[in-house]
């Protein structure tokens, strides 16, 4: 079974720019998460779905991060303009989701440097 | 007060010996517990699963959960130089958001 699929694995860009991250999830999993991860730190849920419904964006700056999930499978997070204090690990998580599927799978990460 | 705590280590443990790595919650409600391996550079790796009170075991791992006392640890028997990366507690609240402590960082001393 293929593991949850994140690209690109690294990103350097200046400040202000634009930067989009692409997440593939597990096959099957109707739960999708991003996190920010600092280092020395554990992952921060940004944002879930469950399917195409964002059900938790509680922690998502909206001023400058949009995610998207088209379908209920790929997901995209975005964030424009970018700034130095974005500089983290963004992964991408999935689950089965239900009472009972709540176990998650990380995928390897991107590590955003902003300049 | 964070919602999961944890003792950020370093955690030294000669080899061979047992790691003990303890975890608090603030969520009374919570139902579902996790122990996520994180090796330097690299994404968390789900180790155990926890959702009721007493011992799971799976090889050299045991997770213990007690939810009155809102305690989750993971025993690491045998302990291995590949044992060495920062362990994750993670908690699925009562209204469903996940959330991990900073992790404790193992050392295995050979």
């Amino acid at each position: 079974e293929a593991g949850v699929v994140q690209s690109p694995r690294y990103k350097i860009i200046e400040k202000k720019q634009p930067v989009a991250f692409w997440c593939n999830p597990i096959s099957g999993h109707n739960t999708l998460y991003w996190y920010l991860q600092n280092l020395g730190q554990g992952p921060e849920l940004l944002i879930r779905y469950e399917n195409e419904e964002a059900v938790d964006d509680s922690q998502l700056p909206k001023d400058r991060f949009s995610a998207e999930r088209l379908k209920g499978v790929d997901s995209t997070l975005k964030i424009q303009p970018a700034e130095l204090g974005d500089s983290a690990v963004y992964l991408c998580a999935s689950s089965r989701g239900g009472l009972d599927g709540n176990e998650q799978f990380f995928g390897p990460g991107t590590r955003l440097t902003v300049l | 007060q964070k919602e999961v705590e944890q003792n950020s280590g370093p955690l030294s443990v000669p080899e061979g010996a047992i790691a003990s790595l303890n975890c608090t919650y603030s969520d009374r409600g919570s139902q579902s517990f996790f122990w996520y391996r994180q090796y330097s550079g690299k994404s968390p790796e789900l180790i155990m699963s926890i959702y009721s009170n007493g011992d799971k075991e799976d090889g050299r791992f045991t997770a213990q959960l007690n939810k009155a006392s809102q305690y989750v640890s993971l025993l690491i028997r045998d302990s291995q130089p590949s044992d060495s990366a920062t362990y994750l507690c993670a908690v699925r609240a009562s209204w469903g958001k996940f959330q991990f402590g900073a992790g404790t960082q193992v050392v295995v001393t050979p």
